[in-house]
């Protein structure tokens, strides 16, 4: 969806390296949820976050939402092979929750040893 | 806790051909969606049913279509596949508004 925009498409990063992946809104967000999705499987729920200023993190990755709710960043510090996949973002435009979600395109991780 | 099954994993078909992919879930999740997912294209809404007993077109319902079996289940059938329709497929189920999407690993499909 234009209206959901991620960034940088594709990253390629060295091992240990901190990267930052966003995702950004031409609406208010009243929900943001990151997926991470391994070549060739299914997609796994990492993060959900709703209020303006929000951070969570899970071991080495951490996501925020703006204070404006418009913007997200998913952060990765020290990077690992694992960490590879593709990251989606998935929005929620509706206070209160709507029928189904909208998602970016996606950004392809790589991560070399 | 199987979550979101999905069947077949794999399936080649020839132009023409029609099946059906199955979906269902155990966690008494009242929503479920059927994506496509093309390389530079994301995922791609195809249908979803709100609650059992509904059923909406998506962004790219064309080719397709679906039944919510029960509450448990829901099934995307191509009645006529096309090259086009190769890609990967994706059923997701959440409980509601405001949960995030559980999702199946996927069916890749081939038509050829």
């Amino acid at each position: 969806s234009q209206e959901l925009e991620q960034s940088p498409q594709s990253l390629i990063v060295q091992e240990g390296k901190n990267l930052t992946i966003n995702c950004t809104s031409s609406k208010t967000l009243y929900g943001l949820y990151w997926y991470k999705q391994k070549y060739g499987e299914g997609l796994i729920f990492l993060m959900m976050l709703q209020k303006g200023g929000e951070e969570k993190s899970h071991e080495k990755i951490t996501a925020k939402l703006d204070e404006k709710k418009q913007q997200s960043s998913l952060h990765i510090t020290a990077s690992q092979p694992s960490h590879a996949g593709i990251y989606l973002c998935g929005a929620e435009w509706t206070q209160g929750g709507s029928e189904k979600l909208v998602f970016g395109k996606g950004t392809k991780l790589t991560v070399n040893p | 806790n199987a979550g979101v099954t999905q069947t077949p994993k794999f399936q080649v078909l020839k132009t023409g051909q029609s099946m059906t992919l199955q979906c269902a879930q155990d966690m008494n999740h009242n929503s479920m969606y059927w994506y496509r997912q093309d390389p530079g294209m994301g995922l791609r809404l195809i249908y979803y049913s709100a609650s059992e007993g509904t059923t909406d077109k998506g962004e790219v319902p064309n080719g397709y279509n679906v039944s919510r079996l029960n509450k448990r289940e829901f099934s995307l059938r191509l009645e006529s596949a096309a090259p086009s329709q190769t890609s990967v497929y994706f059923c997701a189920s959440r409980y509601g508004t405001m949960d995030g999407y559980t999702f199946g690993s996927g069916t890749r499909l081939t038509v050829v």
